[in-house]
């Protein structure tokens, strides 16, 4: 059964502080998204990456950056974190095709 | 630029009686477009795809059409149940790539016993 997995799914952190978020999938799929998810606004997409240390600016990368030095992991780090950035991340992976699965998502509160 | 469409407000009805929710998109003709069902604190989950040439998608109790026309998608939810409560969120195809999708906001749906 297809899986993705998420490294948190409560995180509280602190202004300006470095926070990473990881995500991890079991299908060998080539693409891998991060979004943000924030009530009435629906899914937006901050960074996507379709390989191996291959990565694309989604709509909104300001403030986030991303890694994905194995084909399984994509991190979302968040260089300095800002009250603004407390919200829902979720995750994604999309086989070469359409739909895409999400791991269960990470809420994160930024103080 | 491409927008999507869906009604914030939360739709109420009574089990056993057929949902529909609206998906409405403007600026593009999408090659395909998607329903995903979203419960609280949740990651969303893919439930059917509609191709451009295709007017209707069945899978059990759901039924989805397009009408490239209108730019519309129903999504339909029959002989409803307490267990379909959840948001359903509406996405398609982005004209600027072969990768991404764009969403909607999702509507709320609560099926009363």
């Amino acid at each position: 059964d297809v899986k993705v997995t998420q490294s948190s799914r409560y995180l509280v952190k602190r202004t300006g502080e470095k926070v990473f978020l990881e995500c991890v999938q079991d299908m060998d799929h080539e693409n891998m998204f991060w979004y943000r998810q924030d009530p009435g606004l629906g899914l937006r997409l901050i960074y996507f990456s379709y390989d191996v240390k291959m990565k694309e600016k989604g709509d909104i990368p300001e403030g986030y950056s991303v890694s994905r030095e194995k084909k399984e992991r994509f991190s979302l780090i968040l260089e300095s974190a800002s009250t603004n950035q407390t919200s829902m991340y979720l995750c994604a992976s999309r086989p070469f095709g359409i739909r895409e699965y999400f791991g269960p998502g990470t809420r994160l509160l930024v103080l | 630029s491409q927008k999507i469409e869906q009604n914030s407000e939360a739709l109420n009805i009574q089990e056993g009686k057929t949902a529909t929710l609206t998906c409405n998109y403007t600026n593009y003709s999408p090659a395909y477009l998607q329903w995903y069902r979203q419960d609280p604190g949740r990651g969303p989950v893919f439930l059917l795809l509609i191709r451009e040439n295709e007017k209707e998608k069945r899978k059990e109790r759901l039924k989805v059409t397009f009408d490239t026309t209108l730019k519309q998608s129903l999504f339909h939810i029959t002989a409803s149940q307490p267990a379909d409560s959840a948001t359903y969120l509406c996405a398609l195809d982005r004209m600027d790539s072969n990768y991404q999708l764009i969403w909607g906001a999702g509507t709320k749906l609560i099926i009363k016993p």
